[in-house]
């Protein structure tokens, strides 16, 4: 069955840069997108970004270009985000999602702190 | 980007009734509306797609519906397992964005 294994929870200071991971297994890693989605402490799903893991092509939304990284290792179908120029309004679970439209798998989330 | 407001934002409900949650978009989105569900541990699963598809294997008390700019989720008689948070997401025109969430509580 599929699965998204998400990397565990991390503790970064401000200004710092934060890398996470996204482990998929059960289907085809090259032939779907893997996006990303943040949700700050108690409120909705913002989604961040995608990449096509086949050909490494990326779209951002606007609020997050320059601020997220994605990657793909295709050879572990592992897919990567990494944050940088951390502030407190970057702490946040983030989630990895099979999809660039309709999103049918989740991964179980990474939980951000920023904090000194 | 598509603004998608939810109403209501929470919902006191009780075992065995039927709820309805709205969904409204900042413009039409030609049915390009899913839902999801989110539990209290954080684990999100897929509800409905394109409207009024069911995903594989939920429950067929689960049902979409609407068009233009309302869609709606309907649950026809609550169970244990469906007191959670619901979104909705249109992926009419990118970013896809979701809905502000609406908390189904027991009354």
């Amino acid at each position: 069955q599929v699965k998204l294994l998400q990397s565990g929870a991390a503790l970064v200071k401000p200004g710092a840069s934060v890398k996470m991971s996204c482990k998929a297994s059960g289907y085809t890693f090259t032939d779907y997108w893997v996006s990303w989605v943040k949700q700050s402490h108690g409120k909705s799903l913002e989604w961040i970004g995608e990449i096509y893991p086949n050909s490494g092509a990326t779209n951002f939304n606007e609020k997050f270009k320059g601020k997220a990284t994605l990657t793909v290792d295709k050879s572990t179908s592992t897919a990567y985000m990494e944050l940088s120029r951390l502030t407190s309004e970057d702490s946040a679970i983030y989630y990895c999602t099979r999809g660039a439209s309709r999103f049918a798998y989740w991964g179980q989330g990474t939980l951000v702190t920023v904090s000194s | 980007d598509i603004q998608m407001t939810q109403t209501p934002s929470s919902m006191p409900a009780s075992l065995g009734e039927r709820v309805t949650i709205s969904c409204r978009a900042s413009q039409g989105i030609s049915n390009y509306l899913n839902w999801y569900q989110q539990k209290p541990d954080g684990t999100i699963k897929p509800l409905i797609y394109y409207t009024s598809n069911l995903q594989s294997g939920v429950p067929s008390r689960f049902s979409g519906s609407g068009s233009g700019t309302d869609y709606s989720l309907t649950i026809s008689s609550l169970e244990p397992e469906d007191f959670a948070m619901y979104y909705c997401q249109q992926y009419d025109s990118s970013p896809p964005t979701f809905g502000g969430g609406t908390k189904l509580e027991l009354k």
